[in-house]
């Protein structure tokens, strides 16, 4: 079945540094990727993705990063503020319309 | 105005108790969805529905009955609460379109006791 791997569990890093979030997937069939953030209390929403067919997808200080033969994919944060300090969870998508997501990164941004 | 929205928001019942989560969207998606959130924030997919049918029933014990009266509301039932029932449920729609993006509600915490 589908599994997704994510790592680290947290993540503490100081505001203007970068924060690189990674996960691993198991299904080759697996075609769209994308990251939520959960802030404390509130839903997760969605930040950023990508599809089988790109590599790279770059939206202001987010990143993701798609390598289909390792089967792994990547958040990027660069310059860290404070309000950047939630969960953040990778998720994988291959067939029945059925989003797995990964086990959660909790990022803290040390001002 | 609220594109998925969930109640109750907080819920406090003792075991062995039956109790309905109910969801609704007006976003106009085909396919709506139940998701667990545990302790250690896992988010595990329940259900999945499609234009009012059946598509998604993970490993979900029979007490979790999901109910779907059109494509804009999708119920969750559960029978016979257990204190392991406590957690975070989310509600969620998609619109199978070019982004794939699952739009959350803002969640109802369930506490069995």
């Amino acid at each position: 079945g589908e599994n997704v791997e994510q790592h680290p569990s947290t993540l503490s890093v100081q505001e203007g540094d970068s924060a690189v979030i990674k996960c691993t997937y198991s299904d080759s069939a697996s075609n769209y990727f994308p990251w939520y953030k959960q802030e404390l209390g509130k839903r997760p929403q969605l930040i950023i993705d990508i599809r089988s067919n790109v590599g790279e997808k770059k939206d202001q200080r987010i990143a993701v990063t798609l390598n289909k033969t390792a089967k792994h994919f990547s958040l990027h944060i660069t310059e860290t503020q404070p309000e950047d300090s939630a969960v953040y969870f990778c998720a994988e998508e291959s067939s029945g319309d059925k989003l797995t997501f990964g086990t959660g990164t909790r990022l803290a941004v040390r001002p | 105005d609220t594109a998925v929205s969930q109640t109750p928001k907080y819920l406090v019942t003792q075991m062995g108790n039956d109790k309905s989560i109910k969801c609704e969207q007006n976003l106009g998606h085909d396919t709506m969805y139940w998701y667990k959130q545990d302790s250690k924030k896992f988010l595990k997919i329940m259900f999945s529905y499609n234009n009012k049918e059946l598509i998604i029933n993970e490993t979900v014990p029979n007490r979790f009955s999901p109910k779907s009266p059109d494509k804009a509301h999708l119920n969750l039932h559960i029978n016979s609460l257990e204190l392991g029932d406590s957690a975070v449920y989310f509600c969620a729609s998609r619109d199978r379109g070019d982004t794939g993006e699952l739009f959350f509600g803002e969640g109802s915490r369930l506490t069995v006791l």
